[in-house]
């Protein structure tokens, strides 16, 4: 079984520009998690999607940061502009509906320079 | 505010010995408990988890230990290995809640030979 595939592993720019992160699920699994993990801290929940509905975006900075799930399946997760404080590692997970274990992909580095 | 909490950054064991985790929560509306261990480069899999309507959960040489008065869980390696060095997660979720995880910020263990 594939497991979560996310893309690119690596992602250098500059303050202010915008950027965009891919995830693909493993197949099946309904739930999908975007979380952001800052150096030295534990990952932090930005958003879940059910199928391609939103269930929490509660920790999700709107201003800069949107995501979306179309067709229920692969997510992208953009921000714009990019602030120094957003350099982390971005996560993400799925599982299938009704599950407690999620299935972590091997997350994006980004750094804002 | 930090609803789970792992105080220790970092723990050094021997080949061999038992290596214990810990993990202490404030919120009393968590009910489900997980381990997830992380490698450099790597998202976090999915180790062993717990119910709160228990207070021990074993898995080979892991088990966790949950004592819900005092809020607080372990995660015992037995025997600890090298390749158990990892960054080890504590996580806990909301009981009927949208299964949302909450992490800690992590304990960084490391077993010499």
């Amino acid at each position: 079984e594939a497991g979560v595939a996310q893309s690119p592993r690596y992602k250098i720019i500059e303050k202010r520009q915008s950027v965009a992160f891919w995830c693909n699920p493993i197949s099946g699994h309904a739930t999908l998690y975007w979380y952001q993990q800052i150096l030295g801290q534990g990952p932090k929940l930005l958003i879940q999607f059910q199928n391609n509905g939103v269930v929490d975006d509660s920790q999700l900075p709107k201003d800069r940061f949107s995501a979306e799930r179309l067709k229920g399946v692969d997510s992208t997760l953009k921000i714009q502009p990019a602030k120094l404080e957003d350099s982390a590692v971005y996560l993400c997970a799925s599982s299938p509906q009704g599950a407690d274990t999620q299935y972590f992909g091997p997350g994006t580095r980004l750094t804002v320079l | 505010d930090q609803q789970v909490k792992q105080n220790s950054p970092s723990l050094s064991v021997q080949e061999g010995r038992i290596s214990i985790l810990n993990c202490d929560y404030t919120n009393s509306m968590f009910d489900y408990f997980l381990w997830y261990k992380k490698y450099p480069a790597e998202g976090p899999t999915f180790l062993i988890s717990i119910s709160s309507i228990k207070d021990k959960n074993e898995d080979g040489r892991f088990t966790v230990f949950l004592n819900k008065s005092a809020k607080h869980l372990s995660l015992h390696i037995v025997p600890s290995q090298p390749g158990d060095s990892a960054v080890y997660f504590c996580a806990a979720r909301v009981g009927g809640s949208n299964y949302k995880l909450t992490f800690g910020k992590g304990t960084l263990l490391t077993v010499n030979p």
